[in-house]
This record gives structure tokens, sequence and C-alpha cells, in this order.
């Protein structure tokens, strides 16, 4: 199994319509989730941390499950702006455990 | 808003030839991160930075590669005898706290080896 595994897509995406993506990972250790953002030939940005609780920004809510190792992405009220790959990012129990990656899901908005 | 910053850009070289990639990473920020990004792949870890020393590499971040902070604002990873594999973008990437604090990342130097 990947240590982090993504739906690749693309999703392709109605603006305005509501758009969700899971994330599965291996590492039942694992402590610190994340989504990231990378436009097309940009750096990656952070979107959002994922927290146990779950945590909402705005149009965006992440959740974990830990029963299941998955986190997923919610976005509502998508925009074309949204268009992007969104990574999966997830460390280990240490501080210094490396970050692994996900290969990213891509997200088409359609006008 | 403080940034990562790298360069060059853009670096193209010969196989065989040493390239220097370098990074200033966000100025009261602790740790440092190189990654590489193949095109059309994932992100990969490559290695970690605190306090003057490595403290995470992966299996990729073998002998060839290096990283150093050769002063208070600079931190560099060389690559000592290129390959056509070891073409890339390379980002460089800071973060106040490890592990579970957000980590902020630079443009990328996109490397050709030809």
């Amino acid at each position: 199994r990947k240590e982090v595994e993504q739906d690749p897509g693309p999703f392709n995406v109605p603006e305005g319509a509501t758009v969700a993506f899971n994330c599965t990972y291996s590492n039942s250790a694992s402590q610190s989730f994340f989504w990231y953002r990378q436009d097309c030939r940009k750096e990656p940005k952070l979107l959002m941390s994922v927290y146990s609780s779950g945590n909402e920004d705005g149009r965006f809510t992440a959740q974990l499950n830990r029963a299941s190792q998955y986190i997923s992405l919610l976005i509502r009220d998508s925009k074309l702006s949204d268009s992007a790959t969104y990574l999966c990012v997830v460390n280990g129990m240490n501080r210094d455990d490396k970050i692994i990656f996900g290969k990213g899901t891509r997200l088409h908005i359609l006008p | 808003e403080p940034e990562v910053t790298q360069t060059p850009s853009h670096q193209v070289t010969q196989m065989g030839q040493e390239v220097i990639l370098r990074c200033v990473p966000i100025s009261n920020h602790l740790y440092f991160y190189w990654y590489r990004q193949i095109l059309g792949q994932k992100v990969e870890f490559l290695v970690s930075f605190y306090n003057n020393e490595i403290s995470e590499k992966s299996e990729i971040f073998d002998d060839q590669f290096s990283v150093e902070r050769p002063d208070g604002s600079n931190f560099t990873l060389k690559i000592r005898s290129t390959k056509l594999e070891d073409s890339a973008m390379y980002f460089c990437a800071s973060s106040e706290v490890a592990g579970v604090g957000e980590q902020f990342f630079g443009p990328g130097t996109r490397l050709t080896v030809l």
C-alpha cells in the first residue's frame, strides 16, 4: 500500500458545485495532516491543517478519520480560482519524521 | 509578507557537473527542507535541516547530495555529479516549527540535466 494515496482525478466540476476528495495514509502512527494546493508549475502552498475534530475555513472543510486512516477535503460553492492540484501531506510521529506528499488530485472548475 | 526565495529559477547543466541550488528561508524560521518534483510526479522529500545539521533525509538523498547553511541567511543544496534523472523542480521550504507547523515553500529551481 502506498504511504499516501490520492485519486489523481481530474475532477471536472461546474462552478458553484460542491466537491470532495479523500486521501488515505498507511502509517497509523502519523500525527500531522495537511492539505496543500499547487498551481501548475508553482510551489505548494498550505491550504489548511487537518485537526482531529475536523476544521473549517470558509468554503473549505477538512476531516480526519483515524480509524479508517483517511483525510478528506470538501470545497463548497467552488470558484474558477479553485482549479489546482490538491496535495495531501502526512507527517509521522516524531517531529523529524519525513513529510510525505500524495501525488495530488487535479481539480478543474468549469464555467 | 515574508517569503522563501530561491536562485536560480532555472539551471541547465551537463551530466556529471556539480550544481548548487540556493535558498534564502524566512528569517525567523529554524527548520529548512529540500524537496524535488519530477515533472508530472509527486513532491518528494529530500532532507530536513535544523541547528546546522541534517535531522532527516530520504533514500533519494544519497552521497551525491549535500546541504549547507554557509551563513545566517542562505541554505544550499549541492548535487555533486548530476545525472539525467536529477532533472526536476527543486523546492526549498522553511518552517518555524518542525513537522506540525506550516512549511513555506520557495518558488523552486528548475534543474535540467543534459
